[in-house]
Order: structure tokens, then C-alpha cells, then sequence
């Protein structure tokens, strides 16, 4: 298995535009997360997935941010419109849903930067 | 809900020398932990991870970490520093009967030849 695929790897845009972070998850993971590092703050959880139905997005910032799971297989975190303190890094990772073997797969994150 | 507190954003150490990274966390349940590591311009990897069982885990590159419920802490060790662990480390918490796992701030690791 490729691992868990995010794109694209770094994003740059300009204030008020949109962002559109992207993540395929390993085949057979039911649960999916977003989070968003930056150095002020750590790895912050925004939101996770189990069976594409949003569970806690409590750690979602604010109403620009919005995420979907359409399938098992893809996940979109969109921002809407962006600001230059969004800027971070925002990984994706998937996991099976509990069990004694839990254990998050991490993507290798995309770097965004709002000008 | 559980958290986790990382005392030390940057730890030093040189080459070869003994590497303790603390770990503290809080939760309401017996909790899963684990220690995740992140090289430059990478995602994170676990290292190790705790579910149940023996108290003493051990993980990739020689390290290990012990849960300690008393002290409610899961220390990271490694005997001997090599140059190669230089990176981010960051201890994490979930609760057993949900999927939120919730990671410290981190603690960057350098290693001084």
C-alpha cells in the first residue's frame, strides 16, 4: 500500500482565495483525521472521520473551515475564503476504528502558505 | 477529554548520551499512548505505542518508554543518542472507547556530536 496520499505536497495562495487539501486514506482504514501543525500550537486534531461520517470537528477553527468524506477512499478539507494565519501544515492520517492495534498512519502533510 | 503536556519544547543532548523526553497526560479511562516521531519535511511515524499489558514498551531505534499510572507519565528513552534521532517527537493520548487521539506540543531533539 502507498500509505495515506495527500495533495498537493505544498499550496501557496493569496488571501481570500480558496483551499482545497486532499487525502486518500490506506485501503480498508475506516477512520480518517485532519490535523494542523504550527508552531504556536502543536499537532492540532480539526476533525475525524469513522465510516465517512464526521464525528468531532470541535477542533475546527471556524465556519471557513469545512471538511467531507465523500468516500472511503477521499477526503477534502477546504478553506474558504484563507488567511495568512491558516498558514501550516495540515496532515491527514487513517486509522481502523478501535481494537488493541489502533495506530494512526500519517500522510506526509501539505504546506500551505497564505499570503 | 484526555490531553497530553510535553515538558520541553527543545531538549539537547550529545551524542552517545542518555535521551529522556517527558510525558504527561490526562484521561478519564485507562488510556492508549503513544510516542510519534517526525523527521524534517515528513509525517509522523510511531515509535511505540501502549495498549495493554506490559507497562515497559518498546519501539523502533532503540527506544522505549514505560506508562507509569501512579505518575499518570510515559517517559521516552533511548540509552545512547545518535545522530540520526534528531527530530520531532510528540507523545499522544486516546481514549479506549473512542478514536480521539489528542497529541502534546512536541519536543524537538537535537544531537550534538
Amino acid at each position: 500500500d502507498a500509505g495515506v496520499i495527500q495533495s498537493p505536497r505544498h499550496e501557496v495562495t493569496e488571501m481570500g482565495q480558496e483551499v482545497t487539501l486532499r487525502c486518500k486514506p490506506i485501503s480498508g482504514h475506516n477512520s480518517l483525521f485532519w490535523y494542523r501543525q504550527t508552531m504556536m500550537r502543536g499537532l492540532e486534531l480539526l476533525i475525524y472521520f469513522n465510516n465517512n461520517v464526521p464525528i468531532d470537528d470541535s477542533g475546527m477553527p471556524e465556519d471557513r473551515f469545512s471538511a467531507k468524506m465523500p468516500n472511503a477512499s477521499f477526503s477534502t478539507l477546504k478553506i474558504q475564503p484563507s488567511e495568512p494565519r491558516d498558514s501550516a501544515v495540515y496532515f491527514c492520517a487513517s486509522s481502523l476504528l478501535r481494537g488493541d492495534n489502533e495506530k494512526l498512519f500519517f500522510g506526509s502533510g501539505t504546506q500551505l502558505s497564505v499570503l | 477529554a484526555q490531553s497530553v503536556t510535553q515538558l520541553g519544547s527543545h531538549v539537547s543532548v550529545s551524542e552517545g548520551a542518555l535521551v529522556l523526553l517527558r510525558c504527561n497526560y490526562s484521561s478519564s479511562v485507562p488510556p492508549y499512548l503513544f510516542w510519534y516521531v517526525q523527521y524534517p519535511n515528513q509525517g509522523l511515524q510511531l515509535l511505540l505505542k501502549y495498549t495493554t499489558g506490559a507497562t515497559l514498551v518498546k519501539g523502533i531505534n532503540g527506544f522505549e518508554a514505560e506508562f507509569k499510572k501512579s505518575e499518570t507519565s510515559f517517559h521516552l528513552t533511548k540509552p545512547s543518542a545518535h545522530m540520526s534521532d534528531a527530530a520531532e517527537y510528540f507523545c499522544a493520548v486516546s481514549e479506549r472507547d473512542n478514536n480521539d487521539m489528542r497529541f502534546g506540543a512536541g519536543t524537538r531533539l537535537t544531537v550534538k556530536p
